[in-house]
């Protein structure tokens, strides 16, 4: 199983400023089938990016990702107020697929 | 526009099943090289892979619960069902269902599962 290591846990931020979340896995993840999701509370996670670094439908462009084998980055280039949410990455290149442990973006 | 809705019964005993049931609406779960997936989040805490199921029936299931998981599909009434036996309050989640491609890229909105006597 690969294990993925999101960090830091909890990223303080103004808006306006840039996000830097990492993600680590344990083992290369296979033709970065590396995705990235959005969370906010009560809802369902959000699909921003795929593939490491491909942006998924209608994701505003201040979204991108980053990175192969076992480092990935996702990077917030303007925070935006609705941007303040968990982020999940995830593997899906093999089975089982799994999900990192999540950062908190929130406002400081 | 494609959209996923869960339905089931919100409180289910322990060492009971849980049954849930994904309905696809707004295209048929037939017609796209995709995998449809159960994903569950307990409260508080991430997300966790269940199980997925392609349209032929083909499936493939997180080790951690695969002894207990049953996923399939009923491409007659466009949804696929979960399954998951002898369930704890460990078991207590919202419970997603997703189209699985290039990442999962549309989810239902969520169905909280209490595992409770």
């Amino acid at each position: 199983e690969i294990v993925l290591t999101q960090s830091p846990g909890t990223l303080s931020l103004s808006p306006g400023e840039r996000a830097t979340l990492s993600c680590r896995a344990s083992q290369s993840v296979s033709s970065s089938y590396l995705a990235w999701y959005q969370q906010k509370p009560g809802q369902a996670p959000r699909l921003l990016i795929y593939g490491a670094s491909s942006r998924a439908t209608g994701i505003p462009d201040r979204f991108s990702g980053s990175g192969s084998g076992t480092d990935f980055t996702l990077t917030i280039s303007r925070l935006e107020p609705e941007d303040f949410a968990v982020y999940y990455c995830q593997q899906y290149g093999n089975s089982p697929l799994t999900f990192g442990g999540g950062t908190k973006v929130e406002i400081k | 526009q494609l959209q996923l809705q869960e339905s089931g019964p919100g409180l289910v005993k322990p060492s009971e099943t849980l049954s849930l049931t994904c309905t696809v609406s707004g295209g048929s779960i037939s017609s796209s090289n995709n995998y449809w997936g159960w994903i569950r989040q307990p409260p508080g805490k991430g997300l966790e892979w269940i199980g997925s199921i392609y349209y032929s029936g083909s499936t493939y299931y997180n080790p951690s619960l695969k002894s207990r998981v049953t996923i399939s599909v009923d491409t007659s009434k466009n949804q696929f069902s979960l399954k998951l036996s002898s369930v704890t309050a460990a078991d207590t989640a919202v419970y997603y269902c997703a189209r699985s491609g290039d990442g999962m890229d549309v989810w239902g909105q969520g169905t909280t599962v209490t595992v409770s006597s």
